[in-house]
């Protein structure tokens, strides 16, 4: 298994809303990110987990909530969020931090939309 | 944070024909990485060069990097349909392994 799964596909919230995102990843990497990523930008990196503790936020505010329970699953809560948050949200692993040798691995992302 | 730019924004070109895009970045890197997005979807890892490489190949890939100038190109040749996507740079450095992004190449190929 060779890829990054991320669900749902497509998310719409209203602000007052509790959501969660969700990856999964059973290649055996031990670093994973949540980016943000609006239309025509390069993505944001939110959060780096490594051996699954936080080891990076990138001043995300507190409404986004990361979790990793285990080595194969990373979760992104959502509360209380606004309507400049929609963004595609891509979560990616690689084999260990601050190995890039063999790149990224990506999600296909969650589309998610605040009204 | 965006550290690279890359050229052009956009670029439309018959199919079967070469394309070719650029990206400067700012600091000293570690390595260079090209990936490809199809419609806002995931990003695909297609190449990676280091810093002490000037050049490097797969498929019809061809990345070139230039250390003195602080920029790479990206060449795909006999460009096909399914080529469209944009296409983004990033970069790592020795003292942080994040990936630095450029501000990415939108390619269209015309049948």
């Amino acid at each position: 298994d060779t890829e990054v799964t991320q669900t749902p596909k497509h998310l719409v919230m209203g602000m007052t809303n509790k959501k969660s995102l969700k990856c999964e990843q059973h290649m055996g990497h031990r670093a994973m990110y949540w980016y943000k990523q609006k239309a025509k930008k390069p993505p944001e990196l939110m959060f780096v987990y490594s051996y699954e503790k936080l080891s990076i936020n990138e001043s995300v505010p507190s409404r986004f909530s990361p979790e990793c329970p285990n080595s194969s699953l990373l979760n992104l809560h959502l509360h209380a969020l606004q309507p400049e948050d929609s963004a595609l949200y891509l979560c990616a692993s690689s084999t260990q931090p601050g190995e890039v040798r063999y790149g990224y691995t990506f999600g296909s992302g969650t589309r998610l939309t605040v009204v | 944070s965006q550290q690279g730019e890359e050229d052009p924004q956009a670029l439309s070109i018959q199919e079967g024909e070469n394309a070719t895009m650029n990206c400067s970045y700012k600091t000293s890197i570690n390595n260079l990485q090209w990936y490809r997005q199809n419609s806002g979807r995931g990003l695909v890892h297609l190449i990676l060069i280091r810093s002490n490489e000037r050049e490097k190949h797969s498929g019809r890939l061809r990345v070139t990097l230039d250390t003195s100038k602080k920029s790479s190109s990206l060449l795909i040749t006999a460009s096909r349909a399914a080529d469209t996507a944009s296409y983004f740079c990033a970069t790592t450095m020795d003292s942080n392994y994040q990936l630095i992004w450029g501000a990415g190449t939108k390619l269209i190929i015309k049948p």
